[in-house]
């Protein structure tokens, strides 16, 4: 079955670059039924949406993280990735990877509007810190 | 930005009870675009229920949702000892973001 496993540092710097990568595994990540996702949870909070990614390269982003926020995909390597720069303690998190179901008929996909998160990674712990 | 408030924040219950879980959205969201997610501690959430009513691949049917406009509400008919957990629910609006709400505790009495 489809498995998603995030890699990446557990420990980033202030004002430093925050990489993840998400690998999928069991399936192909250019299957267009599908969009790939992060997802953060702050420690002791809910859960944050940060963007998806679409095999094609086009990208959704949570306004609030748009301005320095790149989601990316290597269909190659069935990977995607996530480079958010100048962080701060307040992005100290388990970033989480995801599929993201679509409505789909035996045709065509709905453009907009998603069944959910159906699929995650374990989780990665991030911390921001000198 | 559409803002899920769910309640109660705690729910204490016994194994074998009702349990029901609300979610109410700032603004009315498409039925189609209602997840419920369930987090145990130290694991990914796990996707329960989407468009509102319809159980994910391989949940109990003990699990059921229901809703629509701006107030959904998750049930779990009989609750078994690994249904203690967090609860959220999320939504896709007609924009962005996809947000969550704030959880609910489901812990045992």
């Amino acid at each position: 079955q489809v498995q998603l496993q995030e890699s990446g540092p557990g420990l980033v710097k202030p004002s430093q670059t925050l990489s993840l990568t998400c690998t999928v595994s069991g399936g192909s990540i250019s299957n267009g039924g599908f969009y790939w996702s992060w997802i953060r949870q702050l420690p002791g909070k809910g859960l944050e949406w940060i963007g998806y990614i679409y095999y094609s390269g086009i990208t959704y982003y949570n306004p609030s993280l748009k301005s320095r926020l790149t989601i990316s995909v290597d269909t190659s390597k069935n990977q995607f990735s996530l480079k958010l720069p100048s962080v701060t303690a307040a992005d100290t998190a388990v970033y989480f990877c995801a599929r993201v179901d679509r409505y789909c008929s035996s045709t065509s996909c709905k453009m907009g509007g998603i069944k959910g998160f159906a699929i995650w990674g374990q989780g990665t712990k991030v911390t921001v810190s000198s | 930005e559409i803002v899920l408030t769910q309640s109660p924040g705690t729910l204490s219950l016994s194994p074998g009870e009702r349990a029901t879980l609300s979610c109410r959205a700032s603004q009315s969201v498409n039925s189609s675009y209602l997840a419920w997610y369930q987090q145990t501690p130290g694991q990914a959430p796990r996707l329960l229920i989407f468009g509102a009513s319809s159980r994910a691949s391989g949940i109990p049917d003990r699990f059921s949702g229901s809703g629509s406009g701006t107030d959904f509400i998750l049930t779990i008919s009989r609750l078994e000892p690994e249904d203690f957990a967090v609860y959220y629910c999320q939504q896709y609006g007609n924009s962005l973001p996809i947000t969550f709400g704030q959880g609910t505790r489901l812990e045992i009495k």
